[in-house]
């Protein structure tokens, strides 16, 4: 198994430009998550999936959409990319949510907005 | 929403010696408390956890111990190795979510 996979590993956009990022895995995971780290900031939640077809809002959603696809895929997108956007961000996926909430994560997708 | 408060920010000891990692919570609801480690450069991995039903869960070296009533739990990592250098997150359960906090930079010097 292969776990939670995200692509691309590295990405640089110019300012306005938009893109998706990836994010799948294969452990038959119900709740999926993307989470964006910056220095000093910790794991901040951007959006989170309970389940198939079920979206919502965490922390920090402003700029940022997502869809989940199916069961193993949920990406994020972002529209017109800003400087504040650059970060890395870290697909997760769990069992579920609440008190079965192991989550593992991807290796991450280090993104440069110029 | 939840707010995970992590304490210290940095932390260096010594080879062979105790590191001790705090971290607040303010749901009262929070039942589930894990705590991740991130070397650099690379994904954060679960090295333990503790539900709201125990007070203390040991694995080897590594230990957690969570006071419900004062929402407060804690890492403890004995006999330290280099390799335990890395960053250390704490998180509680909200809801569906995990909040995080900030981390701790936990470097172990020979």
């Amino acid at each position: 198994n292969a776990g939670v996979t995200q692509n691309p590993k590295f990405q640089v956009l110019k300012t306005g430009q938009s893109m998706t990022l990836q994010c799948a895995q294969d452990m038959n995971h119900n709740s999926m998550y993307w989470y964006r780290q910056d220095p000093g900031m910790g794991l901040r939640l951007i959006y989170y999936s309970a389940s198939e077809g079920t979206t919502d809002k965490g922390e920090v959603p402003n700029g940022y959409n997502v869809s989940r696809l199916n069961k193993r895929e949920f990406s994020l997108r972002l529209e017109s990319a800003a400087p504040s956007q650059t970060s890395v961000y870290f697909c997760a996926s769990s069992e579920w949510g609440g008190a079965k909430n192991i989550q593992y994560f991807g290796a991450g997708t280090r993104l440069s907005v110029l | 929403g939840e707010n995970v408060e992590q304490h210290p920010s940095t932390l260096s000891v010594q080879e062979g010696d105790s590191a001790v990692i705090k971290c607040t919570y303010s749901d009262s609801a929070s039942n589930y408390f894990p705590w991740y480690k991130q070397e650099l450069g690379k994904r954060p991995q679960l090295i333990i956890d503790i539900r709201s039903n125990v007070g203390e869960k040991k694995d080897q070296r590594i230990a957690v111990t969570l006071n419900k009533t004062a929402k407060h739990f804690s890492l403890h990592i004995t006999e330290t190795q280099p390799e335990d250098s890395a960053v250390y997150f704490c998180a509680a359960n909200s809801g569906y979510a995990l909040n995080f906090g900030k981390g701790t930079s936990l470097l172990v010097t020979p």
